[in-house]
């Protein structure tokens, strides 16, 4: 079955504790991207990959790191936690540069920094 | 730069209802849109998009969107809603469809609720 998968869905973390949250997916997917949802916001593009060890920033980078070494991952790592990055968080994939592919959400992180 | 904004944050409406969530859109160039829908507990799934080819378009589940340049438009409807249609709807819009940084711009979000 075609997936991106996430871990952990839920977490909550004190405030400078670093944290790593997963992305996996299972279709050979080129671009895959990294997403936070926050209520009246919609969801806003934080770091996006074209491709293995080939990253760049989103709308809202700040705070926020990535790595690509193999195809199929794409982990987001917050380094210092602040409270202002608790929200729910995606990763997303799709085929490649088009953004008419199809593109597929894992189903999301909740994340509270106290 | 491309933007897109939904009327209305909340739309109730009873089971067998037309079912209309309303989108508008900014763009310097014609645009690419999209509708996505988001269960409860669950990540984003496409609906249907727009890419310049037909102008009404449809998607899963009975919904279908129209394309209106004058209007700078994308509405979504369904002409009988289910209650299993519960669940938040996003339009999205991307001005730059093979560029390297080419990205969706989504909606703040509206959420439908389905009264029995």
């Amino acid at each position: 079955e075609a997936q991106v998968t996430q871990n952990p869905r839920y977490l909550i973390t004190v405030t400078g504790k670093k944290l790593t949250v997963t992305c996996s997916q299972n279709m050979n997917h080129e671009y895959m991207s990294w997403y936070r949802q926050d209520p009246g916001l919609g969801l806003r593009q934080i770091y996006y990959s074209m491709n293995v060890e080939v990253t760049d920033k989103g709308d809202v980078p700040e705070g926020y790191k990535v790595s690509r070494k193999e195809k199929r991952n794409f982990p987001l790592i917050l380094e210092s936690p602040s409270p202002n990055q608790t929200s729910l968080y995606f990763c997303a994939s799709r085929l490649g540069l088009a953004v008419t592919d199809t593109q597929y959400f894992g189903p999301g992180t909740r994340l509270t920094v106290l | 730069a491309q933007s897109v904004t939904q009327l209305g944050s909340h739309v109730s409406v009873s089971e067998g209802a037309l079912v209309l969530l309303r989108c508008n859109y900014s763009s310097s160039v014609p645009p690419y849109l999209f509708w996505y829908v988001q269960y409860p507990n669950q990540g984003l799934q496409l609906l249907l998009k727009y890419t310049s080819a037909a102008t009404l378009v449809k998607g899963i589940n009975g919904f279908e969107a129209e394309f209106k340049k004058s209007e700078t438009s994308f509405h979504l409807t369904k002409p009988s809603a289910h209650m299993s249609d519960a669940a938040e709807y996003f339009c999205a819009v991307s001005d730059a469809p093979y560029s390297s940084a080419s990205k969706i711009i989504f909606g703040s979000g509206t959420r439908l609720s389905i009264r029995p």
